[in-house]
């Protein structure tokens, strides 16, 4: 079955500067890449997604770039908010799946 | 659209005591599943159902059993209440087709097991 790494698990960042998390899968079936975001006490929460047909997808401030040679997909995050501090969960699917498979998580904090 | 509603919100059980999470989606969706979240980890799935009539093990399912009602309704059921599942219990769904994999997630209960 599909495995999902994420890393770092902690992520210390001062206001205003970028933020990357990378995670990385092994079933390259996989095609679909979606990123939550979960605010403390609160539910994940889709923020973005690509699938495997796509390079990169852009909304905002938050990007998401994809390599399926290597297998491993990124989520950036530019001129980060203090109310960008939460936990990221990365996850992956292939088209023939029944259930998305997460990465561990990553703690961000963004320091006023 | 209310979109996954669980219920309840919290609870407290005794140890050895049972209970039904209940959860409800109002979009159609295909698929549906619970998570459990202890504090500070990552989500576990217990159980899902990947369409109406079918439900399969997760990586955590010991302790637990579900039941798709139909295809908006999902249970969780809890026979014999252990302080080890003490945790966060999330329901999410999904159409799972192939525009859209995308999981919707409730608010969640808090069960404490005493």
């Amino acid at each position: 079955g599909e495995n999902v790494e994420q890393h770092p698990s902690t992520l210390s960042v001062q206001e205003g500067d970028s933020a990357v998390i990378k995670c990385t899968y092994s079933d390259s079936a996989s095609n679909y890449f979606p990123w939550y975001k979960q605010e403390l006490g609160k539910r994940p929460q889709l923020i973005i997604d690509i699938r495997s047909n796509v390079g990169e997808k852009k909304d905002q401030r938050i990007a998401v770039t994809l390599n399926k040679t290597a297998k491993h997909f990124s989520l950036h995050i530019t001129e980060t908010q203090p109310e960008d501090s939460a936990v990221y969960f990365c996850a992956a699917i292939p088209s023939s799946g029944s259930r998305l498979t997460f990465g561990e998580g990553t703690q961000l904090t963004v320091n006023p | 659209n209310a979109g996954v509603t669980q219920t309840p919100k919290f609870q407290v059980l005794k140890t050895g005591q049972s209970m039904t999470l209940q959860c409800a989606q109002d979009m159609n969706h295909n698929s549906m599943y619970w998570y459990r979240q202890d504090p500070g980890m990552g989500l576990r799935l217990i159980y899902y159902s990947a369409s109406e009539g079918t439900t399969d093990k997760g990586e955590v399912p010991n302790g637990y059993n579900v039941s798709r009602l139909n295809k908006r309704e999902f249970s969780l059921r809890l026979e014999s209440a252990a302080p080890s599942q003490t945790s966060v219990y999330f329901c999410a769904s999904s159409p799972r087709t192939e525009a859209n994999y995308g999981y919707t997630f409730g608010s969640g209960t808090r069960l404490t097991v005493v």
